[in-house]
Protein backbone atom coordinates (compact mmCIF):
# COMPACT_ATOMS: atom_id res chain seq x y z
CA UNK A 1 0.00 0.00 0.00
CA UNK A 2 0.66 3.57 -0.93
CA UNK A 3 2.37 5.60 2.45
CA UNK A 4 2.90 9.58 2.21
CA UNK A 5 5.72 11.12 4.98
CA UNK A 6 5.94 14.70 6.04
CA UNK A 7 8.73 15.91 8.49
CA UNK A 8 9.34 17.88 10.93
CA UNK A 9 5.29 17.75 12.04
CA UNK A 10 6.03 21.02 13.98
CA UNK A 11 9.02 24.06 13.04
CA UNK A 12 9.53 26.79 14.68
CA UNK A 13 11.41 29.80 12.92
CA UNK A 14 13.35 32.77 12.87
CA UNK A 15 12.14 35.43 10.37
CA UNK A 16 15.19 35.40 7.22
CA UNK A 17 16.12 32.19 8.55
CA UNK A 18 16.54 29.42 5.52
CA UNK A 19 13.54 26.29 4.80
CA UNK A 20 13.53 22.73 3.83
CA UNK A 21 10.27 20.98 4.74
CA UNK A 22 10.41 17.21 2.84
CA UNK A 23 7.77 14.95 1.61
CA UNK A 24 8.15 11.37 0.17
CA UNK A 25 6.05 8.63 -1.07
CA UNK A 26 6.55 3.97 -0.59
CA UNK A 27 4.82 2.34 -2.31
CA UNK A 28 3.84 4.13 -5.98
CA UNK A 29 6.13 5.42 -9.16
CA UNK A 30 6.11 8.31 -11.05
CA UNK A 31 3.39 10.00 -8.61
CA UNK A 32 1.84 13.56 -9.46
CA UNK A 33 3.12 15.38 -6.17
CA UNK A 34 1.90 18.61 -4.61
CA UNK A 35 2.31 21.02 -1.64
CA UNK A 36 -0.37 22.95 -0.26
CA UNK A 37 -0.43 25.74 2.22
CA UNK A 38 -3.26 26.47 4.66
CA UNK A 39 -3.07 29.73 6.44
CA UNK A 40 -5.29 29.97 9.70
CA UNK A 41 -9.23 29.95 9.10
CA UNK A 42 -8.63 29.43 4.95
CA UNK A 43 -8.57 26.78 2.83
CA UNK A 44 -5.98 25.04 1.31
CA UNK A 45 -3.80 27.03 -1.33
CA UNK A 46 -2.04 24.82 -3.93
CA UNK A 47 2.36 26.21 -3.87
CA UNK A 48 3.35 23.75 -6.57
CA UNK A 49 3.02 20.48 -8.73
CA UNK A 50 5.40 18.00 -9.86
CA UNK A 51 4.40 15.51 -12.65
CA UNK A 52 8.32 13.98 -12.30
CA UNK A 53 11.74 14.49 -11.71
CA UNK A 54 12.82 17.78 -12.19
CA UNK A 55 9.47 19.65 -13.29
CA UNK A 56 7.87 21.67 -10.70
CA UNK A 57 5.22 24.10 -11.84
CA UNK A 58 4.30 26.82 -9.26
CA UNK A 59 0.42 28.22 -8.19
CA UNK A 60 1.13 31.33 -6.66
CA UNK A 61 4.56 33.32 -6.85
CA UNK A 62 5.80 33.75 -3.33
CA UNK A 63 9.00 33.20 -1.09
CA UNK A 64 8.90 29.69 -1.68
CA UNK A 65 10.19 27.20 -4.16
CA UNK A 66 9.79 23.20 -4.62
CA UNK A 67 12.52 19.94 -5.67
CA UNK A 68 11.88 16.95 -6.86
CA UNK A 69 15.30 15.44 -6.59
CA UNK A 70 13.93 11.79 -6.64
CA UNK A 71 10.66 10.61 -8.47
CA UNK A 72 9.46 10.12 -5.02
CA UNK A 73 10.71 12.79 -3.06
CA UNK A 74 9.53 16.89 -3.21
CA UNK A 75 10.84 19.51 -1.20
CA UNK A 76 9.57 22.84 -0.19
CA UNK A 77 12.45 25.59 0.47
CA UNK A 78 12.58 28.97 1.55
CA UNK A 79 16.23 31.36 1.27
CA UNK A 80 14.81 33.38 3.88
CA UNK A 81 11.57 33.01 5.72
CA UNK A 82 8.88 35.79 6.33
CA UNK A 83 6.12 35.88 9.04
CA UNK A 84 3.88 35.15 6.55
CA UNK A 85 5.05 32.07 5.50
CA UNK A 86 3.32 30.44 8.80
CA UNK A 87 1.06 28.12 7.93
CA UNK A 88 -0.11 24.55 8.21
CA UNK A 89 1.85 23.07 5.22
CA UNK A 90 0.39 19.39 3.09
CA UNK A 91 1.96 17.22 0.74
CA UNK A 92 0.34 15.32 -1.80
CA UNK A 93 -0.02 12.76 -3.94
CA UNK A 94 -1.69 11.01 -6.67
CA UNK A 95 -1.34 8.97 -9.55
CA UNK A 96 -1.30 11.08 -12.85
CA UNK A 97 -4.40 12.99 -14.26
CA UNK A 98 -6.47 14.68 -12.67
CA UNK A 99 -9.24 12.36 -11.90
CA UNK A 100 -7.51 10.75 -9.14
CA UNK A 101 -7.61 10.95 -5.48
CA UNK A 102 -5.46 13.01 -3.71
CA UNK A 103 -3.72 11.50 -0.50
CA UNK A 104 -2.29 13.50 2.06
CA UNK A 105 0.71 13.74 4.38
CA UNK A 106 0.42 14.78 8.22
CA UNK A 107 1.28 18.20 7.36
CA UNK A 108 4.08 20.84 8.97
CA UNK A 109 2.59 23.41 11.80
CA UNK A 110 5.56 26.21 10.57
CA UNK A 111 5.35 29.22 13.06
CA UNK A 112 8.11 31.72 11.59
CA UNK A 113 8.95 34.63 14.52
CA UNK B 1 -10.77 30.06 -13.22
CA UNK B 2 -12.42 27.58 -10.77
CA UNK B 3 -14.32 28.47 -7.29
CA UNK B 4 -15.14 26.66 -4.69
CA UNK B 5 -17.65 28.06 -2.08
CA UNK B 6 -18.88 26.44 1.32
CA UNK B 7 -20.63 29.35 2.76
CA UNK B 8 -21.05 27.97 5.77
CA UNK B 9 -17.95 28.78 8.55
CA UNK B 10 -19.27 26.87 11.24
CA UNK B 11 -22.04 24.70 11.96
CA UNK B 12 -22.90 23.23 15.80
CA UNK B 13 -25.62 20.13 16.28
CA UNK B 14 -26.06 18.22 19.13
CA UNK B 15 -25.50 14.25 18.58
CA UNK B 16 -28.17 12.38 16.79
CA UNK B 17 -28.80 15.04 14.60
CA UNK B 18 -28.50 15.28 10.89
CA UNK B 19 -26.48 17.74 9.07
CA UNK B 20 -25.69 19.08 5.71
CA UNK B 21 -22.66 20.88 4.50
CA UNK B 22 -23.37 22.84 1.13
CA UNK B 23 -21.23 23.48 -1.29
CA UNK B 24 -21.34 25.36 -5.00
CA UNK B 25 -18.64 25.43 -7.22
CA UNK B 26 -17.67 27.21 -10.91
CA UNK B 27 -15.63 25.70 -13.42
CA UNK B 28 -15.46 25.87 -17.39
CA UNK B 29 -14.86 22.47 -17.79
CA UNK B 30 -17.01 20.03 -19.25
CA UNK B 31 -15.37 17.26 -17.47
CA UNK B 32 -14.26 17.45 -13.69
CA UNK B 33 -14.24 16.02 -10.38
CA UNK B 34 -15.51 16.96 -6.78
CA UNK B 35 -13.97 15.57 -3.77
CA UNK B 36 -14.85 15.87 -0.19
CA UNK B 37 -12.08 15.80 2.53
CA UNK B 38 -12.53 15.17 6.54
CA UNK B 39 -9.71 17.17 8.58
CA UNK B 40 -10.04 16.02 12.58
CA UNK B 41 -7.83 18.21 14.50
CA UNK B 42 -4.83 16.10 13.97
CA UNK B 43 -4.77 17.92 10.49
CA UNK B 44 -4.07 15.34 8.41
CA UNK B 45 -6.80 15.23 5.02
CA UNK B 46 -8.71 12.38 4.95
CA UNK B 47 -10.61 11.33 1.43
CA UNK B 48 -14.16 10.77 1.58
CA UNK B 49 -15.65 11.17 -1.78
CA UNK B 50 -15.49 12.07 -5.77
CA UNK B 51 -17.99 12.59 -7.91
CA UNK B 52 -17.40 13.33 -11.74
CA UNK B 53 -19.08 15.38 -13.49
CA UNK B 54 -20.93 12.55 -15.77
CA UNK B 55 -22.35 11.05 -12.50
CA UNK B 56 -25.19 12.83 -10.76
CA UNK B 57 -26.39 9.92 -8.89
CA UNK B 58 -26.08 10.18 -5.46
CA UNK B 59 -24.12 8.40 -2.99
CA UNK B 60 -24.66 6.58 0.32
CA UNK B 61 -21.93 5.21 2.77
CA UNK B 62 -23.17 4.27 6.26
CA UNK B 63 -23.89 7.63 7.97
CA UNK B 64 -22.62 9.69 5.16
CA UNK B 65 -24.90 10.76 1.64
CA UNK B 66 -23.76 13.49 -1.12
CA UNK B 67 -26.07 14.66 -3.28
CA UNK B 68 -24.72 16.21 -6.94
CA UNK B 69 -26.87 18.59 -8.51
CA UNK B 70 -25.55 19.99 -12.08
CA UNK B 71 -27.75 22.17 -12.32
CA UNK B 72 -27.03 23.84 -9.47
CA UNK B 73 -23.75 23.55 -9.26
CA UNK B 74 -23.41 22.12 -6.06
CA UNK B 75 -22.51 18.99 -3.97
CA UNK B 76 -23.60 18.98 -0.68
CA UNK B 77 -22.78 16.09 1.76
CA UNK B 78 -25.51 15.14 4.86
CA UNK B 79 -24.62 13.53 7.93
CA UNK B 80 -27.21 11.21 9.67
CA UNK B 81 -27.21 10.45 12.58
CA UNK B 82 -24.52 12.68 13.59
CA UNK B 83 -21.62 11.47 16.30
CA UNK B 84 -18.90 13.62 18.19
CA UNK B 85 -16.29 11.47 16.08
CA UNK B 86 -17.85 13.67 13.05
CA UNK B 87 -16.29 16.71 14.41
CA UNK B 88 -13.40 18.32 12.35
CA UNK B 89 -13.25 21.09 9.32
CA UNK B 90 -14.75 19.56 6.20
CA UNK B 91 -13.37 20.61 2.75
CA UNK B 92 -15.33 20.57 -0.33
CA UNK B 93 -12.45 20.70 -3.82
CA UNK B 94 -12.53 20.46 -7.56
CA UNK B 95 -10.58 19.41 -9.95
CA UNK B 96 -10.71 20.29 -13.96
CA UNK B 97 -9.90 18.14 -16.70
CA UNK B 98 -6.30 18.52 -17.08
CA UNK B 99 -7.01 17.45 -20.78
CA UNK B 100 -9.69 20.44 -21.31
CA UNK B 101 -7.38 22.84 -20.51
CA UNK B 102 -8.09 23.10 -16.72
CA UNK B 103 -5.17 24.19 -15.75
CA UNK B 104 -3.23 22.55 -13.01
CA UNK B 105 -3.96 19.02 -11.88
CA UNK B 106 -3.85 20.50 -8.03
CA UNK B 107 -7.45 20.95 -6.19
CA UNK B 108 -8.99 23.87 -5.74
CA UNK B 109 -10.53 23.94 -2.33
CA UNK B 110 -13.65 25.81 -0.37
CA UNK B 111 -12.43 27.28 2.79
CA UNK B 112 -13.93 24.14 4.44
CA UNK B 113 -16.92 24.15 6.83
CA UNK B 114 -16.16 23.46 10.99
CA UNK B 115 -18.68 21.05 12.15
CA UNK B 116 -18.70 20.88 16.03
CA UNK B 117 -20.94 17.95 17.29
CA UNK B 118 -22.16 18.42 20.98
CA UNK B 119 -22.29 15.38 22.92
Amino acid sequence: SQTIHQWPATLVQPVGSPLSLECTVEGTSNPNLYWYRQAAGRGLQLLFYSVGIGQISSEVPQNLSASRPQDRQFILSSKKLLLSDSGFYLCAWSSQGARYIQYFGAGTRLSVL
Amino acid sequence: AQKVTQAQTEISVVEKEDVTLDCVYETRDTTYYLFWYKQPPSGELVFLIRRNSFDEQNEISGRYSWNFQKSTSSFNFTITASQVVDSAVYFCALSGDQYSGGGADGLTFGKGTHLIIQP
